[in-house]
């Protein structure tokens, strides 16, 4: 059973364009976390959230965390194609060590 | 420097011979997991560990097993290999499962 679901699965726009990536489940979970990954290597940490209702900004990229820890989101403003690539979230639910992560969403961004 | 190591990067082998992929962290984490990646699937939890002696089953643990002697090591071994254990196969560590993990550079398996 796939708890954390994310939408859109594919997602390819224009260079300088906006967009949003979600990460929903019916778990609330402890914390949520955002990863990257390039084809070929292992994912790497965006950013973590952990209290809900929480904003995190890093540079052009903008997260949310619900504030039931049910859901987060990322905001990409005015993407590049340095920004391509396979973006996950990822956490734990309450009460268990597991780790779970998200469908994924492939981005690409064309120049 | 700060890393996960996973051998072998790649390993084809055939159905029913018993074989064990290596990962080691220098990190001194405590949560060690195991995940394996298929298309259209995502990164799946095989297996988990708190510390040493400490295992738990992930989502899809069948067919695999693990183990925890040393704080830095967690190897995945799988008994007898099949072909629906194909997959791209990550370790990762971090201090807790609240914190970042960090992923090995991957292991590519095929089982013919």
């Amino acid at each position: 059973t796939q708890l954390l679901e994310q939408s859109p699965q594919f997602l390819s726009i224009q260079e300088g364009e906006n967009l949003t990536v979600y990460c929903n489940s019916s778990s609330v979970f402890s914390s949520l976390q955002w990863y990257r990954q390039e084809p070929g290597e292992g994912p790497v940490l965006l950013v973590t959230v952990v209290t809900g209702g929480e904003v995190k900004k890093l540079k052009r990229l903008t997260f949310q965390f619900g504030d039931a820890r049910k859901d987060s989101s990322l905001h990409i403003t005015a993407a590049q194609p340095g920004d391509t690539g396979l973006y996950l979230c990822a956490g734990t639910t309450s009460g268990t060590y597991k780790y779970i992560f998200g469908t994924g969403t492939r981005l690409k961004v064309l120049a | 420097e700060a890393q996960v190591t996973q051998n072998p990067r790649y390993l084809i082998t055939v159905t029913g011979k018993k074989l064990t992929v290596t990962c080691s962290q220098n990190m001194n984490h405590e949560y060690m997991s195991w995940y394996r990646q298929d298309p259209g699937l995502g990164l799946r939890q095989i297996y988990y560990s708190m510390n040493v002696e400490v295992t738990d089953k992930g989502d899809v643990p069948e067919g695999y097993k693990v183990s925890r002697k040393e704080k830095r090591n967690f190897p995945l071994i799988l008994e007898s290999p099949s072909p629906n254990q194909t997959s791209l196969y990550f370790c990762a560590s971090s201090i807790h499962t609240r914190n970042e993990q960090f992923f090995g550079p991957g292991t590519r398996l095929t089982v013919l």
